[in-house]
């Protein structure tokens, strides 16, 4: 299966910050989605972003499937943006339609 | 907007005792999906359904768990004996698309721990 990697694995901002975060595949990838999990557990879908740029308020993300990873842009954070992101994906042409999720980025915002 | 809804949100059970964990998928989605968060790691994936059968499933679902769709709407989870071991997040998804593509949707999971 495809790997997925993170960064950064932690990130700690002061309100009102900007930030990115990263994903990076070892292949092809499709289906590519942005998840946040809020402190009591939820996962809440961001994007579903398999190529281009979406934009939802002050959150952003762009996948450049062909280099192989997708971005998240965070602006003006709030604290209620704390939690864990995580992307997810399944590579093309697996014959499996299972997303494979990176360990996440976990993040802080204090006021 | 539609979404795909889990009961219990928490259920605290003795190992060795059986769990059904449910989720209403929405409804025009034809693949149906578990996935496990273990506290403090990612989200794996552990069964897809499709078609009224099992389409894949990952190493960690073995014989213990089952998958069903007993009527229209309910797509269930079962854990025939937990151990301490299935303490967990399960999150339940659906996917309207046939196919590679198409959004994946969760549900707000159903957290299990087995004392």
């Amino acid at each position: 299966g495809i790997q997925v990697e993170q960064s950064p694995p932690d990130l700690i901002l002061q309100e009102g910050a900007n930030s990115t975060l990263r994903c990076n595949f070892s292949d092809s990838v499709n289906n590519l989605q942005w998840f946040h999990q809020n402190p009591w557990g939820q996962l809440i879908n961001l994007f579903y972003i398999p190529s281009g740029t979406k934009q939802n308020g002050r959150l952003s993300a762009t996948t450049v499937a062909t280099e192989r990873y997708s971005l998240l842009y965070i602006s003006s954070s709030q604290t209620t943006d704390s939690g864990v992101y995580f992307c997810a994906s399944h590579a093309v042409g697996a014959g499996s339609y299972q997303l494979t999720f990176g360990k996440g980025t976990k993040l802080s915002v204090i006021p | 907007e539609p979404e795909v809804t889990q009961t219990p949100s928490h259920q605290v059970t003795q190992m060795g005792q059986e769990v059904i964990l449910r989720c209403v998928p929405i409804s025009n989605h034809l693949y149906f999906y578990w996935y496990r968060q273990i506290l403090g790691q990612k989200v794996e994936f552990l069964v897809s359904f499709y078609n009224n059968e099992i389409s894949e499933k990952s190493e960690i679902f073995d014989d213990q768990f089952s998958v069903e769709r007993p009527d229209g709407s309910n797509f269930t989870l079962k854990i025939r004996s937990t151990k301490l071991e299935d303490s967990a997040m399960y999150f339940c998804a659906s996917r309207r698309l046939a196919g590679e593509t198409g959004e994946l949707f969760f549900g707000e999971g159903s957290r299990l721990t087995v004392l």
